[in-house]
């Protein structure tokens, strides 16, 4: 199946600095999701974004799909942005349409 | 005004016991997913419904078995309880379907914390 990674896997910070997360995957895919777990564990989805940039606030996301990556960045980290970030990407699922397939996480803190 | 729901919030049982953990969203979709997330912070689908019809099934132990009474609600029973399958499961829902070279944006609920003892 497919291979999501997401470094680094680990992320400290000051508030206030800027932050790249990066999201790998081993095969082609149709679309791909970030998400953002609180430290409270609610899932909240933050992109979708098969190709091409999307700009949300301070986040913005950039998925390369010729190449297989897909990038957070996260500006002016303030400490609500504390979290585990995941990206997911759309596979083949035994029923023959797509399922999502989470990738590793990213855990950042915000430093006040 | 929530939009995914799910009851219980933490479900504490002992070991070959029943359980069932109950999902509603009140978003209009028409599809509903099971998700599992292990210790060490994995997430794995493992279940699908479309307006009541099952539409991914994961290779999941047949002592979970997913139930949709109508498209708004999804349940999860688990039978037998093991060790193993302590996690946080989370219910989510999408307005469309996923077809083959499509899904749609997904929405989580709180999720439920099952410790099996």
């Amino acid at each position: 199946g497919i291979q999501v990674e997401q470094s680094p896997p680990d992320l400290i910070l000051q508030e206030g600095a800027n932050s790249t997360l990066r999201c790998n995957f081993s095969d082609s895919v149709n679309n791909l999701q970030w998400f953002h777990q609180n430290p409270w564990g609610q899932l909240i989805n933050l992109f979708y974004i098969p190709s091409g940039t999307k700009q949300n606030g301070r986040l913005s996301a950039t998925t390369v799909a010729t190449e297989r990556y897909s990038l957070l960045y996260i500006s002016s980290s303030q400490t609500t942005d504390s979290g585990v970030y995941f990206c997911a990407v759309a596979s083949l699922s035994n029923f023959g349409n797509e399922k999502l397939t989470f990738g590793t996480g990213t855990r950042l803190t915000i430093i006040p | 005004d929530t939009a995914v729901s799910q009851t219980p919030k933490y479900l504490v049982t002992q070991m070959g016991n029943d359980k069932s953990i109950k999902c509603e969203q009140n978003l209009g979709h028409d599809t509903m997913y099971w998700y599992k997330q292990d210790s060490k912070k994995f997430l794995k689908i493992m279940f699908s419904y479309n307006n009541k019809e099952l539409i991914i099934n994961e290779t999941v132990p047949n002592r979970f078995s997913p139930k949709s009474p109508d498209k708004a609600h999804l349940n999860l029973h688990i039978n037998s309880l093991e060790l193993g399958d302590s996690a946080v499961y989370f219910c989510a829902s999408s307005q469309e379907a996923p077809l083959r070279g499509y899904t749609d944006t997904q929405y989580f609920g709180p999720g439920t914390r099952l410790t099996v003892l």
